[in-house]
């Protein structure tokens, strides 16, 4: 088995700031994700990433950068956060697209 | 891209009977379809999934059912539990590296 870890659990910043999620995946998985979940609401694909150092845009990728510096880790960048993007992040892998995807805990992300 | 329909919104059932939720897609070159649940406060988690070879799967009190001519697949919980409230999400994808998500099914069963 593998583990999908993501840092921070909770994110606090203020409005207009520059904020950083990371996510680390040890199942050697070539494909990974981020997706925001509004409360209660779907996944929708920000950005996701075939290989290292690749990046494809997915639906919602305005506002936010990603970056795949190597296999095991993805990050998102919040280019400048506002208070309608409060959400949950959660970063995925899976060995393929067409694959059963393993999602991490989730960052939940407050905007003051 | 990929548009996929997901209903109902919201299910409530009572226990012990079983629940279906229907999931409509559109683009004719996906050839994989997985169900995911997510319980409160917790990630989605995969829980059945069928490919474009099969039109019929089944685990564990659950059964997927998928109509390729009418681009159609849905899932089926037989004798719902109060552990099977959660949300649950259909999607559709392809090798193309990623898959589309419909917005969820809240299943609410009733003791």
């Amino acid at each position: 088995g593998g583990i999908i870890t993501q840092t921070p659990k909770f994110l606090i910043g203020q409005e207009g700031q520059k904020l950083t999620l990371k996510c680390q995946q040890n199942f050697n998985h070539d494909t990974m994700y981020w997706y925001r979940q509004d409360s209660g609401k779907g996944l929708r694909l920000i950005y996701y990433s075939i290989t290292e150092n690749d990046l494809q845009k997915g639906d919602l990728s305005e506002g936010y950068d990603a970056s795949r510096e190597k296999k095991s880790s993805f990050s998102l960048t919040v280019t400048s956060a506002q208070k309608n993007e409060m959400a949950v992040f959660l970063c995925a892998s899976s060995i393929q697209g067409a694959a059963e995807q393993f999602f991490g805990p989730g960052t939940r992300l407050t905007v003051l | 891209g990929e548009q996929v329909e997901q209903l109902p919104s919201i299910l409530r059932v009572q226990e012990g009977s079983s629940a279906s939720i229907n999931c409509t897609y559109e683009n004719s070159a996906s050839n994989y379809f997985p169900w995911y649940k997510q319980e409160p406060g917790e990630n989605p988690k995969l829980i059945i999934d069928i490919r474009s070879n099969m039109e019929r799967k089944q685990t564990q009190g659950l059964i997927v059912l998928l109509d390729k001519k009418a681009k159609r697949f849905s899932l089926h919980i037989t004798d719902t539990q109060p552990g099977d409230s959660a949300m649950y999400f259909c999607a559709a994808g392809n090798s193309n590296n990623r898959i589309f998500f419909g917005d969820g099914t809240q299943l609410v069963v009733k003791p």
